[in-house]
């Protein structure tokens, strides 16, 4: 089944405790990307990749890393975690730069830093 | 930068009943706008596209139409279903630094009330 995995699904941690939330894909799609979903903003993306190695910010990703290291992979890293992460994460991948033609969204990770 | 805005946030139905979710944007050049559907503990899911060179489209129950000049699309859900219930993101592409990315507007929560 074509899909997009995403772990842990819930998390909870503590400020300044550094985390790896990971996602991977098996759909051999080039391009991948990260969103944060919060209520009244919507899906606001946070980093993409259009390749292996190739990384770019988008539109919000103060205290953010990511990692392309394998096609299939692409994890998400807050280095040092603060409360105004709290958020509920996807990472979704495409067969088409930018997500023309359509994203396949993972599950979801929810964040929670206290 | 460029904006989706999206209407109702909320939205109410009786089963049988249609729905209606509107949406703007901002970038003239936008020419790829997707709608999504969230349901409870889930990713979006892609449920229908459409491009600036149609002014309508259809797939079953759903519709989607498109006014370029006004810069706004709609989603139409007729004979609406307790199933129908979710969460409804609209988005348009826009090119930033020479790449594609897709906006989304801040969603609507459909309830479809048997």
């Amino acid at each position: 089944e074509a899909q997009v995995t995403q772990n842990p699904r819930y998390l909870i941690t503590v400020t300044g405790k550094k985390l790896t939330v990971t996602c991977s894909q098996n759909m051999n799609h080039e391009y991948m990307s990260w969103y944060r979903q919060d209520p009244g903003l919507g899906l606001r993306q946070i980093y993409y990749s259009m390749n292996v190695e190739v990384t770019d910010k988008g539109d919000v990703p103060e205290g953010y890393k990511v990692s392309r290291k394998e096609k299939r992979n692409f994890p998400l890293i807050l280095e040092s975690p603060s409360p105004n992460q709290t958020s509920l994460y996807f990472c979704a991948s495409s067969w088409k730069q930018g997500g023309l033609g359509g994203y396949t969204f993972g599950s979801g990770t929810r964040l929670t830093v206290v | 930068g460029e904006n989706v805005e999206q209407h109702p946030s909320t939205l109410s139905v009786q089963e049988g009943d249609s729905a209606v979710i509107k949406c703007t944007y901002s970038d003239s050049a936008s020419n790829y706008f997707p709608w999504y559907k969230q349901e409870l503990g889930k990713g979006p899911q892609l449920i229908i596209d459409i491009r600036s060179n149609v002014g309508e489209k259809k797939d079953q129950r759903i519709a989607v139409t498109l006014n370029k000049t006004a810069k706004h699309f709609s989603l139409h859900i007729t004979e609406t279903q307790p199933e129908d219930s979710a969460v409804y993101f609209c988005a348009a592409n826009m090119f930033s630094g020479g790449y594609n990315k897709l906006i989304f507007g801040a969603g609507t929560r459909l309830a479809v009330h048997p």
